[in-house]
């Protein structure tokens, strides 16, 4: 069975700060795995996902992970933050082996942009 | 444009309704997913067909049932029987199902039960 942690369901950084949110994951087959953005009262956005072709994988709106496995690990990051990042961020893992099945998300971070 | 619809954007039901949840693609997608939103909790899924006349029960099926008689369509219908339906209810799809795809996300409705 898969499963995601996110670490912190509330992180505040300054405006023009890093941004990181964690994630972790557990799969018992080579993962895909995803962050997704989600606006107040909206669906989801992908914002990158990971496939296997590069570790590091650049996204929209200046977003960027790296996967780690031996970490277990699949963090996004941002350079510096905007006013406008301010929103739900949520990691999900898929691969279950078993085909299209859905995907396993986190519970989410919410990231607060502080002026 | 293509995308994902969802309706209605809020929806109220008394205790003891069934409740049908609409959502239309028109990006000629094969899978089609059922999630249900709850503060703190994540997404977690319903219910996900990868073909028209044919589905599956995700990790909390109980209490909703579904049909997909065509590629664009997938409703849920919120029956009586699930005891907590107040969440926000979101609707995706992914060109082939396959475990790599993207998945494309509706705009959701909130149900509410009074």
């Amino acid at each position: 069975a898969q499963s995601v942690t996110q670490l912190g369901s509330h992180v505040s950084v300054s405006e023009g700060a890093l941004v990181l949110l964690r994630c972790n994951y557990s799969s018992s087959v080579p993962p895909y795995l995803f962050w997704y953005v989600q606006y107040p009262n909206q669906g989801l956005q992908l914002l990158l996902k990971y496939t296997s072709a590069a570790t590091l994988v650049k996204g929209i709106n200046g977003f960027e992970a790296e996967f780690k496995k031996s970490e277990t690990s699949f963090h996004l990051t941002k350079p510096s933050a905007h006013m406008s990042d301010a929103a739900e961020y949520f990691c999900a893992v898929s691969g279950s082996g078993g085909g299209a099945d859905g995907l396993t998300f986190g519970k989410g971070t919410h990231l607060i942009i502080q002026p | 444009d293509g995308g994902i619809t969802q309706s209605p954007k809020y929806l109220f039901r008394k205790e003891g309704q069934n409740v049908t949840l609409s959502c239309e693609q028109n990006l000629n997608h094969d899978a089609m997913y059922w999630y249900r939103q709850d503060p703190g909790q994540g997404l977690r899924l319903i219910y996900y067909s990868q073909i028209v006349n044919d589905f599956q029960k995700g990790d909390i099926a109980e209490g909703y049932s579904v049909s997909r008689e065509k590629k664009e369509s997938f409703p849920l219908t919120v029956t009586s029987a699930q005891k907590n339906p107040t969440a926000f209810y979101l609707c995706a799809s992914s060109i082939s199902g396959g475990e790599w795809d993207e998945q494309f996300f509706g705009p959701g409705t909130r149900l509410t039960v009074l």
